[in-house]
């Protein structure tokens, strides 16, 4: 069974930083483009970021860009969230998930980890 | 951007009911639609993607409708583990977007 397991969620103050990690198995990690997704408290769904299977393409919703990062080890099978500046509307449980250009869908999702931005 | 409209917020139904939740594009976007169940404390499940294809391992209860820019979430007779969130997301371009969701409630 594919899986995908989150950590690095915390509490943090705002202008603070933090790392998001997800580690996938049981699929060939190198050959999909994985994505950020989160869910503020009570609140939908929105998608933060994505990265292609090379790292040769990254797009950024434009409440992250220029503050998130994301990147990859392929080597490592592991997705990666940089997140500095955080603010009190970033908290939210972050989501990692698999994106099939088959199907053009996020499939699956992690269990999610959760960030508190608070002073 | 495109911003996806769902419709109901939220809908009280019962076991046995046929529901449809509807999902308004704000502009064309083929048929880069997918519907994901969420239940409380859990990660969302894609259902249909492809506005239309049910994801393996769904039941076929489930079924998804539409092109262009108005979509069908449909359920053909609800079970008592469906009680969820649902929501649509458009892949046709980033920023990817999804509905604000759309809670089914027990009656």
């Amino acid at each position: 069974e594919v899986q995908l397991v989150e950590s690095g969620g915390s509490l943090v103050k705002p202008g603070g930083s933090l790392r998001l990690s997800c580690a996938a198995s049981t699929f060939t990690f190198s050959t999909y483009t994985m994505s950020w997704v989160r869910q503020a408290p009570g609140k939908g769904l929105e998608w933060v970021s994505s990265i292609t299977s090379t790292s040769s393409d990254i797009y950024y919703a434009d409440s992250a860009r220029g503050r998130f990062t994301i990147s990859r080890d392929n080597a490592k099978n592991s997705l990666y969230l940089q997140m500095n500046s955080l603010r009190a509307e970033d908290t939210a449980i972050y989501y990692c998930a698999r994106y099939s250009s088959s199907f053009w869908g996020f499939d699956p999702w992690g269990q999610g980890t959760l960030v508190t931005v608070s002073s | 951007d495109i911003q996806m409209t769902q419709s109901p917020s939220s809908l009280y139904m019962s076991v046995g009911d046929r529901v449809t939740i509807t999902c308004r594009a704000s502009q064309n976007i083929d048929s880069y639609l997918n519907w994901y169940q969420q239940k409380p404390g859990r990660a969302p499940k894609l259902l249909i993607y492809a506005a239309a294809s049910l994801q393996s391992g769904v039941p076929s209860r489930f079924s998804g409708s539409g092109s262009g820019s108005d979509f069908t979430l449909t359920i053909s007779s609800l079970q008592p583990e469906d009680f969820a969130t649902y929501y649509c997301q458009q892949s046709y371009r980033t920023p990817f977007t999804f509905g604000q969701g759309t809670k089914l409630e027990i009656k």
